[in-house]
């Protein structure tokens, strides 16, 4: 059964700091794994998305990193600010026994940045 | 500016009761896709359309029904055999492809009184 593991479940920071999320995944045949911000009450916003080929995709202070031999992945927050505070979601795009395409979803990481 | 659009924005329903989630969008994307989500859950998919006129159930499709008669618009109907109906639901759509990203309405939450 494809799945997608997150952790932490939630995290606490100083504004300001750096931290680093990580995301395992089982889903094979891998196709691309992606990251979303969703904060509270609203839909999910895409950061970053990586294929196979991609071992790392920057946008602005968040950093995706790509290992698809461990089949891990994380994202790096530089200089955190207090709009970071969201859920971060961790995608990975595969293929099904039957062969059709999915995403499979993590439960995503809670990061609170306090100041 | 392009975007997708859902509402309304907040939905009360009572048991019994057929309710729809309206879900437009002006990216000129074919694919959409309806999930669910739940406090501490990855989000479900519950139907898809990758073209007009046709549509798929995804994993969680019991109690839902969907229509895709124009390319922007993908309505959501939850009927009174959702046994669990409340949640938080986001329309999504796309272009055709596996990586192409997905752009996310602002969601609906639908709770049963």
């Amino acid at each position: 059964k494809n799945q997608v593991e997150q952790s932490p479940q939630s995290l606490i920071i100083l504004e300001g700091k750096n931290c680093t999320l990580q995301c395992n995944y089982t889903v094979s045949p891998f196709s691309n794994l992606r990251w979303y911000k969703q904060d509270t009450g609203r839909g999910p916003v895409s950061l970053t998305i990586m294929t196979f080929s991609e071992n790392t995709k920057s946008n602005g202070r968040y950093t995706a990193t790509l290992d698809a031999d461990t089949k891990q992945s994380s994202l790096h927050i530089t200089a955190s600010q207090l709009s970071d505070s969201a859920s971060y979601i961790c995608v990975v795009g595969g293929y099904s026994g039957a062969g059709s395409y999915q995403l499979t979803f993590g439960k995503g990481t809670k990061l609170s940045v306090i100041p | 500016d392009g975007g997708i659009t859902q509402s309304p924005k907040y939905l009360f329903r009572k048991e019994g009761q057929n309710v729809t989630l309206s879900c437009e969008q002006n990216l000129n994307h074919d694919a959409m896709y309806w999930y669910r989500q739940d406090p501490g859950q990855g989000l479900r998919l519950i139907y898809y359309s990758q073209i007009v006129n046709d549509f798929q159930k995804g994993d969680i499709a019991e109690g839902y029904s969907v229509s895709r008669e124009k390319k922007e618009s993908f309505p959501l109907t939850v009927t009174s055999a959702q046994k669990n109906p409340t949640a938080f639901y986001l329309c999504a759509s796309s272009r055709q492809g596996a990586n192409y990203g997905y752009t996310f309405g602002s969601g609906t939450r639908l709770t049963v009184v």
